[in-house]
Parts: C-alpha cells; sequence; structure tokens
C-alpha cells in the first residue's frame, strides 16, 4: 500500500499564478511532512517541511498547508516564476523511522 | 558543511554481472540511504542504515545488498544486473532518522547492456 500519495502527476501554470501540488497520506503516526524540489540533472533538495502541531508553514512564496483530519497537505507557490518548474516530491515520516516520498509532481511554470 | 560523493558517476555493466555503487558523506551523519530513481519516477528506498554496521531494508531490496562498514560510507551492491533496472541511484545521508532532513548526492547512473 502506498503511503503517500501526491497528485496531480503533472501540472503548468502561467507566471504569476499561484501553483497547488497536493498530498495524502496512510499512517497517522507520522509527524514530519517535507516537501523536496528536484531540478533536471540535479539530485532532491528540501523545500520547506511541516510537523502537525500546525496547520500552516510559510517561507517565502512557499506554503504548506496541512490538514491532520484529513490526512492531507498541500504546497502553494505563489507568484510562480519560471525557475520554478521541476519536480516536486512531498514525503512523510514519523520519529526513529524511514521516510515515505511520493511519486513527485512535475511543475512547468510558463513565461 | 558537508558534502555527499558518489562513485561512480555513470556505471555501465553486463547483464548478470555484479555491480558496486560507493558513496561517502564528511556530515558526520548517522543515518544513510539507498534509493533509486527511475526516468521520470519517483524515489524507491532499497536500503538505509542508522549506523555502522546496520542496514535495514527498503520496499526494493531483492537483488541489491548493501554495507556499512564505516559511519562516512555506504556501498550498494547490485548482485545481478537486469535491463529493467537501469537507472539513477541516489545515496543520502541524514543526523539520524528523526532529524529527517536527508542530503542527496549528485547520483550514479546505471546502463545495462
Amino acid at each position: 500500500q502506498q503511503q503517500v500519495r501526491q497528485s496531480p502527476q503533472s501540472l503548468t501554470v502561467w507566471e504569476g499564478e499561484t501553483a497547488i501540488l497536493n498530498c495524502s497520506y496512510e499512517d497517522s503516526t507520522f509527524d514530519y511532512f517535507p516537501w523536496y524540489h528536484q531540478f533536471p540533472g540535479e539530485s532532491p533538495a528540501l523545500l520547506i517541511a511541516i510537523r502537525p502541531v500546525s496547520n500552516k508553514k510559510e517561507d517565502g512564496r512557499f506554503t504548506i498547508f496541512f490538514n491532520k483530519r484529513e490526512k492531507k497537505f498541500s504546497l502553494h507557490i505563489a507568484d510562480s516564476q519560471p525557475g520554478d518548474s521541476a519536480t516536486y516530491f512531498c514525503a512523510a515520516s514519523e520519529s526513529n523511522n524511514r521516510i515515505f516520498f511520493g511519486d513527485g509532481t512535475q511543475l512547468v511554470v510558463k513565461p | 558543511g558537508g558534502i555527499i560523493t558518489q562513485t561512480p558517476k555513470f556505471l555501465i555493466g553486463q547483464e548478470g554481472q555484479k555491480l558496486t555503487l560507493k558513496c561517502q558523506q564528511n556530515f558526520n551523519h548517522d543515518t544513510m540511504y539507498w534509493y533509486r530513481q527511475d526516468s521520470g519516477k519517483g524515489l524507491r528506498l532499497i536500503y538505509y542504515s542508522i549506523t555502522e554496521n546496520d542496514l535495514q531494508k527498503g520496499d526494493l531490496s531483492e537483488g541489491y545488498d548493501a554495507s556499512r562498514e564505516k559511519k562516512s560510507s555506504f556501498s550498494l551492491t547490485v548482485t545481478s544486473a537486469q535491463k529493467n533496472e537501469m537507472a539513477v541511484f541516489l545515496c543520502a545521508s541524514s543526523i539520524d532518522t528523526s532529524s529527517y532532513e536527508q542530503y542527496f548526492g549528485p547520483g550514479t547512473r546505471l546502463t545495462v547492456l
């Protein structure tokens, strides 16, 4: 059973729009929810993360919204830029345990 | 700061061949990971190790062996290379499993002829 599911598989937005990437998870004991981004030809790198003590985490144009009851979280990229074009992976983990990655959303921001 | 190095960067092998990929980190991190990333796909965990000489199986461990003889290094062996496992193999490390942020190496691209 896949522990973390992502949607959409691919997303295209225009420059300046808000891109919304979605994620859901299975295990209610997960307590850490990061988003990684991966630019073409590069390795994944941590972008932003949230713990369920809060339902929102902001870092510049990037915001995570977290819904513990529905076991869902999303990444909002405000004022999207062509340089944001990348694959975004959500993930979830539990203390002292491994992390589970989603399959990724390929984001294209058109100028 | 620190760095993760993976060798080789490109690995070409014959079907059925045993192949070894190496990873070194100088973060002094306890936990290290091996992932496989098929073209355009997500990350699938092969093995991870929470400390020297420890090994934990991931979702994709069949057909692979791993070795963590030193804290700074983690090796992955493809026991019998198959054409359907051509992919990029990514090594990562984190301070420990509870610290969570993983730092990734540049990857080894495997081609099987």
